[in-house]
């Protein structure tokens, strides 16, 4: 079965940096795009970046409002993929999911971790 | 940037109701709408991708249409798990935008 499990939240000072990371199991990961979607509290759903596959030379996009501070990155060989946070902004509070698709529907994010919560406070 | 003009904002039905829930795009998007329930404090569940097509495992009572630029998401015979919010998603051009949500609440 696809397991997602993310890692690394927690409380931060604003301007601070953070780098949270999902494990992936339970299908081929370098074969499958990977996304982080976030959800303030209260809140609705937010894509935040997205990072293709090597054949697609690990081509990465991102939300405007986290654009040129956030970065995205994977690692086939340990089936995990990161989201570095700097210059984090209390705006940034959010549960943070990691996503990813199946065969049948690639390029939609399909299975989900359980979300791990970064809070950005002073 | 894409805009998704999800409504109603919330919804109160009956138990064998049908429900429909649609999301207006800001320009055309093809078949690029996926459509998700998320039950508080869980992972958003997909239950149709590609304007139409059921995720695997999700109960034939869900259905989605397109009709230009507006989709819909139907529940034919409301259910007590149903109960949710429900968000609509394109994923046609970047970046990527959720519809603002549809909070569905049994009568």
């Amino acid at each position: 079965a696809v397991q997602l499990v993310e890692s690394g939240g927690g409380l931060v000072q604003p301007k601070e940096s953070l780098k949270i990371s999902c494990a992936a199991s339970g299908f081929t990961f370098s074969n499958a795009a990977m996304y982080w979607v976030r959800q303030a509290p209260g809140k609705g759903l937010e894509w935040v970046a997205r990072i293709r596959t090597k054949p697609n030379n690990y081509a990465t996009y991102y939300a405007d409002s986290v654009k040129g501070r956030f970065t995205i990155s994977r690692d086939d060989s340990k089936s995990m993929v990161y989201l570095q946070m700097d210059n984090l902004k209390t705006e940034d509070t959010a549960m943070y999911y990691c996503t990813t698709h199946n065969i049948h529907t690639t390029g939609i994010p399909h299975y989900w971790g359980q979300g791990v919560m970064v809070t950005v406070s002073s | 940037d894409i805009q998704m003009t999800q409504s109603p904002a919330s919804l109160s039905a009956s138990l064998e109701e049908i429900v429909t829930i649609t999301c207006q795009a800001s320009q055309d998007i093809g078949n690029w709408l996926a459509w998700y329930q998320q039950k508080p404090g869980k992972s958003p569940q997909l239950l149709i991708h590609s304007a139409t097509s059921l995720a695997d495992g999700i109960p034939s009572r869900f259905s989605g249409s397109r009709s230009g630029t507006q989709y819909s998401l139907k529940i034919s015979r409301l259910q007590v798990e149903d109960t949710g919010i429900y968000y609509c998603l394109q994923r046609y051009s970047n970046p990527w935008t959720f519809g603002g949500g549809t909070k569905l609440e049994l009568k």
